[in-house]
């Protein structure tokens, strides 16, 4: 296990709700980065948030936000949901400038009806 | 901007066979990182090798090795004697060694392991 968990395991909503998934870095780890995994295909980055400010944010609309805490947990905040929101979100920590050490966590699987 | 290619959606491969995953990728950085992970079914990610841009011997971690060939842009994974356990999908990524520290995946290989 890496030491990064996330809430809830799964969630279902329903089209125009909001949702906030929740990640749980590893000790010490002060930069947590978010991804979006579609059925059948790759992660694709969301934003990445660095001592509390977001610090590069992948191609997804603003309704896509985040927080990251003074205790380095982050939240993923999606509002108006779509159906094609429905995947698998992954957050990842690490500490800046040792990406090596980016420990995913096991994912949120939203699903959006 | 940055491009991952991953051809084979799916291999079968016999148990205690090497497999080669292959991964050719696309970026006008000259400083990059290209990272390989293991996704089985239950969801995370898991790290396996890493190949810096610059490195100039081919990455290896116990039963993976990474066949790096810069002139082609390519990074395939290779997995010697292979397990029932290795079946999973496979990611190929990378990073730029400028900016935020984003990962670029592509689509994955998804190995079945047969007994």
């Amino acid at each position: 296990e890496t030491g990064v968990t996330q809430s809830p395991t799964h969630l279902i909503k329903t089209r125009g709700q909001q949702v906030t998934l929740r990640c749980s870095s590893q000790s010490g780890h002060n930069t947590v980065s978010w991804y979006q995994q579609a059925l059948g295909q790759g992660p694709q980055f969301i934003f990445q948030y660095y001592r509390e400010e977001e610090n590069g944010r992948g191609n997804f609309p603003p309704r896509f936000s985040g927080l990251q805490f003074p205790n380095y947990s982050s939240e993923l905040n999606v509002n108006a949901l779509e159906l094609d929101d429905s995947a698998l979100y992954l957050c990842a920590s690490s500490l800046v400038d040792r990406a090596l050490e980016q420990y995913f966590g096991p994912g949120t699987r939203l699903t959006v009806t | 901007a940055q491009k991952i290619t991953q051809t084979q959606p799916g291999m079968f491969v016999q148990e205690k066979e090497a497999v080669t995953l292959d991964c050719t990728y696309d970026t006008s950085d000259q400083s990059y990182g290209l990272f390989w992970y293991k996704q089985p079914s239950s969801g995370e990610m898991i790290f396996l090798i890493y190949q810096g841009s610059y490195d100039e011997q081919n990455a290896t971690e116990g039963r993976y090795s990474l066949n790096f060939q810069k002139a082609r842009k390519s990074a395939n994974l290779v997995i010697s004697a292979s397990q029932l356990g290795d079946s999973a999908m496979y990611f190929c990524a990378m990073r730029s060694n400028f900016g935020n520290e984003k990962l670029t995946f592509g689509t994955g290989t998804r190995l079945t392991i047969i007994p």
